[in-house]
């Protein structure tokens, strides 16, 4: 099984419709990221989690949510989509724990359109 | 701020060539990890190496390898003897240390053509 999971993995929807998605992880790693990917921009953050308490903004946070619900999953909610947040979303994990590599670990990402 | 450049944008190879990536950070912290990541049709990213500022050993694994040059700001990745199967993006992304924010380049689309 895999270790990082992204529900669902692709995902139509309508202009102003609100809509979740979620990741899971059985890694135990304390760390989680949402990130979305745009053609010839990489990749970039939109939120972290450093454990179920702790939740901050990445670099392009605005027009999205976040909950942690539990050190295991971690969700991504867009309360009103729009077209220009069609893209590949990924969710990723790491492990902060003293001596660890806290590298980064994907999930298979989700494919989202909006119209 | 860090930044991340990968100037090729893609790259053909006909298979069993040897196909080389570049990968230029700037970064004005002293420590830092440098990391490649594939990204195949499939779409998931999967994570290939991690490289720690301290460390400027080269590193090979199978048909890959990676070199890595703190003088030129550089770590640039090989694909020796390609095959169809490394047909993917190839993103680096630097960290600096006690920051969580992995900075992405824009990635290189590599296909190998049989």
């Amino acid at each position: 099984d895999a270790d990082v999971t992204q529900t669902p993995r692709n995902r139509i929807t309508k202009t102003g419709k609100r809509i979740m998605l979620e990741c899971s992880q059985t890694k135990g790693h304390d760390r989680m990221y949402w990130y979305r990917q745009d053609p010839g921009l990489g990749l970039r953050l939109i939120y972290y989690s450093f454990d179920v308490k702790d939740i901050n903004k990445g670099e392009i946070s605005d027009g999205y949510s976040v909950s942690r619900q539990a050190q295991a999953k971690f969700s991504l909610s867009l309360e009103s989509a729009i077209p220009n947040q069609t893209a590949l979303y990924f969710c990723a994990t790491s492990d902060a724990d003293r001596g660890s590599t806290d590298t980064q670990y994907f999930g298979p990402g989700t494919r989202l359109t909006v119209l | 701020a860090q930044k991340v450049t990968q100037a090729q944008t893609e790259i053909s190879v006909v298979e069993k060539e040897d196909v080389t990536l570049d990968c230029v950070y700037e970064t004005r912290d002293t420590t830092y990890y440098l990391f490649w990541y594939k990204q195949p049709p499939s779409g998931e990213l999967v994570f290939l190496i991690r490289r720690n500022s301290f460390d400027e050993q080269n590193e090979i694994s199978g048909r890959y390898s990676w070199n890595f040059q703190k003088s030129t700001s550089s770590f640039n990745f090989t694909i020796t003897a390609s095959q169809v199967v490394d047909s993917a993006v190839y993103f680096c992304a630097l960290r600096v240390v006690n920051d969580y924010k992995l900075s992405f380049g824009a990635g290189t689309t590599v296909t190998v053509r049989a």
